[in-house]
């Protein structure tokens, strides 16, 4: 069976610092991976996804980064840590099925979360 | 930008209760919308992806129903139990591989 796998579970960093959280996923090859964020009384956001090795689409402008050195670890950077990076944040992944090209019916499967707090 | 909102925002009932909620959105390049559970302490889980108008499906004592002309989809449960309280969020693609979430709606289910 497939797993999902994040961490840390938690991080309290400062302002200014850096920021690296993995998700890496078990038991299924070319995964769509995504990273979303959810902030307090708000919903999930989406960040990023990739559908393969070292493609990476962006949706919200912003100084975070993404990479995917491999086929099932997805990174989530930052180089400056900003307050308003506070937040929930989750990966998910999704089959990559080739007659879906849109992948607007793809059941997202969700890891346990990084709860990060900057301060 | 894509606007999914959902009602209301949170919500208790009694258990042995039904109740449902609403997941409201612009009903132009529809393409398919998903409920996901969302139980503390654990992960988003899936419930339905629905494409068409009309649509409805259910599991157990949880349905839900899409009208994509109108833009909205309601979630319907029956006979609430306490394992049924989490936050339940819906989801519209409005492209490729993108997903915008409603905020959710909390559900308490009182014993």
């Amino acid at each position: 069976s497939q797993t999902i796998h994040q961490w840390p579970a938690t991080l309290v960093q400062p302002v200014g610092s850096p920021l690296s959280l993995e998700c890496t996923v078990e038991g299924t090859s070319n995964p769509n991976l995504y990273w979303y964020r959810q902030a307090a009384g708000r919903g999930l956001q989406l960040l990023f996804y990739s559908v393969g090795i070292g493609q990476i689409s962006s949706e919200v402008p912003q100084n975070l980064s993404a990479s995917r050195p491999q086929d099932r670890q997805f990174i989530l950077s930052s180089k400056k840590l900003l307050l308003s990076d506070s937040g929930f944040y989750l990966c998910a992944w999704s089959v990559r099925r080739a007659w879906e090209r849109r992948g607007v019916t793809d059941t997202q499967y969700f890891g346990p979360g990084t709860r990060l707090t900057v301060l | 930008i894509l606007n999914v909102e959902q009602s209301p925002q949170s919500l208790h009932v009694q258990e042995g209760d039904s109740t449902n909620f609403t997941c409201s959105f612009p009903s132009s390049n529809f393409y398919a919308l998903h409920w996901y559970r969302w139980e503390t302490a654990k992960s988003p889980e899936a419930l339905f992806v629905m494409t068409l108008n009309g649509d409805e499906k259910k599991k157990g004592r949880i349905s839900a129903t899409l009208n994509t002309k109108e833009g909205y989809s309601y979630l319907y449960i029956k006979g609430s139990q306490p394992e049924d309280s989490a936050t339940y969020l819906c989801s519209r693609p409005p492209g490729t591989y993108k997903y915008i979430f409603g905020t959710g709606t909390r559900l308490k289910v009182l014993a």
